[in-house]
């Protein structure tokens, strides 16, 4: 079973829907991120968490939202959906300064 | 502002060429440096990553990295290219402001030949 899981790895919901997307790790790391990826654009970073009560903006998080439900657990959601909310959307944990991060597989989201 | 460049966004080379990756990070110290690979469909997986200490770092698959503290530098190499390589490269360091989070350039897409 792969170290960080993403549900669903694709999702297609129609403009103005709310969506959760979910993201759960058996690594034990306190800190987890949600990114997204578009072309050209590499990666960006929604919000981070470093522990369950700490929540934190990235930089592009006009449109999110999330919520730190364990310390194995970290969802995004979409309170409202817009088309260039379409991405390749990335949950990641880490252990903290200097360290590797592991990432899900990916969640494919179409917004029509 | 703290970011990192990766000037290419494709690459191509012929299946056994050498391949360079270029990286420049902005910031005042050195960082902690990395690079990760994407496979077509899947997550990013960690190459290697710097430190301190030796200037040049091996990784898996045959990849290595130099950091050049003059050039802010951190290019990414491998003497003989295979075709199992074609993927999107990442350039990353570990800070973002006043926080140690981990944050990516825009990725090379790499090519091969056959």
């Amino acid at each position: 079973d792969a170290d960080v899981t993403q549900t669903p790895r694709n999702r297609i919901t129609k403009t103005g829907k709310r969506i959760m997307l979910e993201c759960s790790q058996t690594k034990g790391h306190d800190r987890m991120y949600w990114y997204r990826q578009d072309p050209g654009l590499g990666l960006r970073l929604i919000y981070y968490s470093f522990d369950v009560k700490d929540i934190n903006k990235g930089e592009i998080s006009d449109g999110y939202s999330v919520s730190r439900q364990a310390q194995a657990k970290f969802s995004l959601s979409l309170e409202s959906a817009i088309p260039n909310q379409t991405a390749l959307y990335f949950c990641a944990t880490s252990v903290g300064r200097g360290t590797e991060a592991f990432f899900g597989q990916g969640t494919r989201l179409t917004v029509v | 502002a703290q970011s990192v460049t990766q000037p290419d966004i494709h690459i191509t080379v012929s299946e056994g060429a050498s391949l360079e990756l270029r990286c420049n990070y902005s910031y005042g110290a050195t960082p902690y440096l990395f690079w990760y690979v994407q496979s077509p469909g899947q997550g990013l997986q960690l190459l290697l990553k710097y430190f301190s200490g030796d200037t040049l770092v091996q990784g898996i698959k045959g990849f290595e990295a130099e950091f050049k503290r003059s050039q802010s530098s951190f290019n990414l190499r491998k003497p003989s290219v295979h075709w199992s390589d074609a993927a999107e490269y990442f350039c990353a360091v570990d800070r973002s402001g006043g926080s140690y989070i981990p944050t990516f350039g825009r990725g090379t897409s790499l090519i091969v030949h056959p």
